[in-house]
């Protein structure tokens, strides 16, 4: 079955950079595009781009351009979010895009990863 | 960007009893090109991540139970439950994918009156 399974829960220091992965299997990566959208605690969902699986061409959204890179390696997809603040304390989900030819709809998601900005 | 509002933000409904949630978008997500709606619907239940219940406003996904069904059309959606069960307590999100960014709406949480 398609699976998309996220690496462990993270603290960092504000400043500084974090690094989530989302390892897929049960499906052909380059057919379908990865997303990442987080969830701040007790709030809703913030979609924050994704990537190409065939191509690794990028969408991201306004509020992070700049500041978030993803990457894509065999059946891999990396979330590199910089400059941490503590508004950026969140769980980050990746989930697999379902294109629509113009925008994503996402099934399935991982099982999230808690980053945590403190100092 | 495209807002998507939700209403209400909590409601409670008696098992057996139908729960209805409302969409919003402030653009139409039809897109004219192939007359399809470009929203979903999705579960979350505590701890655990969002479910694709519905796509295309109307298209349920694999494995979901009947009793879910999406319905409206260019800036108004619903999302109703025929017959509330206990498993479908959770916070329901749409989403529009007619165009970047992809925006949610705030969340409507279902509880068991």
């Amino acid at each position: 079955q398609v699976q998309l399974v996220q690496s462990g829960a993270e603290v960092k220091n504000p400043g500084a950079s974090v690094k989530v992965s989302c390892k897929t299997s049960g499906y052909m990566f380059i057919n379908y595009h990865i997303s990442w959208v987080r969830q701040a605690p007790g709030q809703g969902l913030e979609w924050m781009g994704w990537i190409s699986g065939y191509s690794g061409n990028t969408n991201y959204a306004p509020k992070f351009q700049g500041r978030v890179t993803m990457t894509i390696d065999t059946s891999t997809s990396t979330l590199d979010l910089r400059s941490l603040r503590s508004d950026d304390t969140a769980v980050y989900y990746c989930a697999r895009g379902e294109s629509s030819g113009r925008g994503l709809w996402f099934n399935p998601w991982g099982q999230g990863t808690l980053v945590t900005v403190s100092s | 960007d495209i807002v998507m509002t939700q209403s209400p933000d909590s409601l409670a409904v008696s098992l057996g009893e139908r729960a209805t949630i409302n969409c919003k978008s402030s653009h139409s997500v039809l897109y004219s090109s192939n007359n399809k709606n470009f929203l979903a619907w999705y579960q979350q239940k505590p701890g655990q991540p969002p479910k694709l219940l519905i796509y295309w406003a109307s298209t349920r996904a694999s494995g979901v139970p009947d009793r879910f069904s999406g319905s409206g059309s260019g800036t108004d959606f619903t999302l109703t439950i025929s017959s509330l069960q206990a498993e479908d307590v959770a916070v329901y999100y749409c989403q529009q994918y007619y165009d970047t960014p992809v925006t949610f709406g705030q969340g409507t949480k279902v509880e068991i009156k």
